[in-house]
């Protein structure tokens, strides 16, 4: 069946500009991922949906940084007025239960973001 | 603060090898540990994962061992392939949340 897919692959963008990054999860999917893998950072937690809430934000780096779920299924992340350092490769993933005995996490192939 | 390394950073090797990469972690504290491939340019393809009560899983050539109250596990790669040169990544789950907490990564090289 289809994997995660995200869109766009590569955005490049003005800094000070907003940008949407979208996320489709794996059919059924309840629990949904984001993160970010920067050079010299590694990869970095964001946020936690389970449905269309997200228990944990604890990851956003600022209020700039904002994601929502709808209908259970799609994610976006939206970054506000981004700044340099948001340049980096946003990741999502997607597990049948979060907290199951098995949760392993798929993942899409990336968003690279580029703010010049 | 749970933190996870890896060790080595890098690693190169010739075709046929059996190799061992290391991750270790700070807190004990936690629900699984998974093993992750990364190849450039790409996102991350699922390997390995081992709940916290288990001491091992297998899956074809690889085997990820856990010893939790060392905060140690090991992914063996028997018969080393060019096709398995890739950075792999270890990720912790917490018991008390539901985030991953990486390590670095070790960048694989297998010559042909």
């Amino acid at each position: 069946g289809a994997g995660v897919s995200q869109s766009p692959s590569n955005k490049v963008t003005e800094k000070g500009k907003d940008v949407e990054l979208r996320c489709d999860p794996i059919s059924g999917h309840t629990a949904l991922y984001w993160y970010r893998q920067s050079l010299g950072q590694g990869l970095e937690f964001l946020i936690y949906f389970q449905g269309n809430s997200a228990p944990d934000k604890s990851g956003l780096p600022s209020d700039r940084f904002s994601a929502e779920r709808t209908g259970g299924s799609v994610s976006t992340l939206t970054i506000q007025r981004t700044q340099q350092e948001d340049s980096a490769v946003y990741l999502c993933a997607s597990s049948s239960i979060a907290g199951g005995f098995t949760d392993t996490q798929y993942f899409g192939p990336g968003t690279r973001l580029t703010v010049l | 603060k749970q933190e996870v390394t890896q060790i080595p950073a890098a690693l190169s090797v010739p075709e046929g090898e059996n190799l061992v990469l290391n991750c270790s972690f700070t807190d004990s504290a936690i629900y699984n540990l998974q093993w992750f491939r990364q190849d450039p340019g790409k996102g991350l393809t699922s390997l390995l994962l081992i709940q916290s009560s288990q001491r091992e899983q297998t899956s074809g050539r690889l085997n990820a061992s856990l010893d939790k109250s060392s905060g140690r596990s090991t992914l063996y790669i028997a018969a080393s392939q060019p096709g398995d040169s890739a950075t792999y990544l270890c990720a912790v789950r917490p018991a008390s949340n539901y985030q991953l907490i990486w390590g670095a990564g070790t960048k694989l090289i297998i010559k042909p």
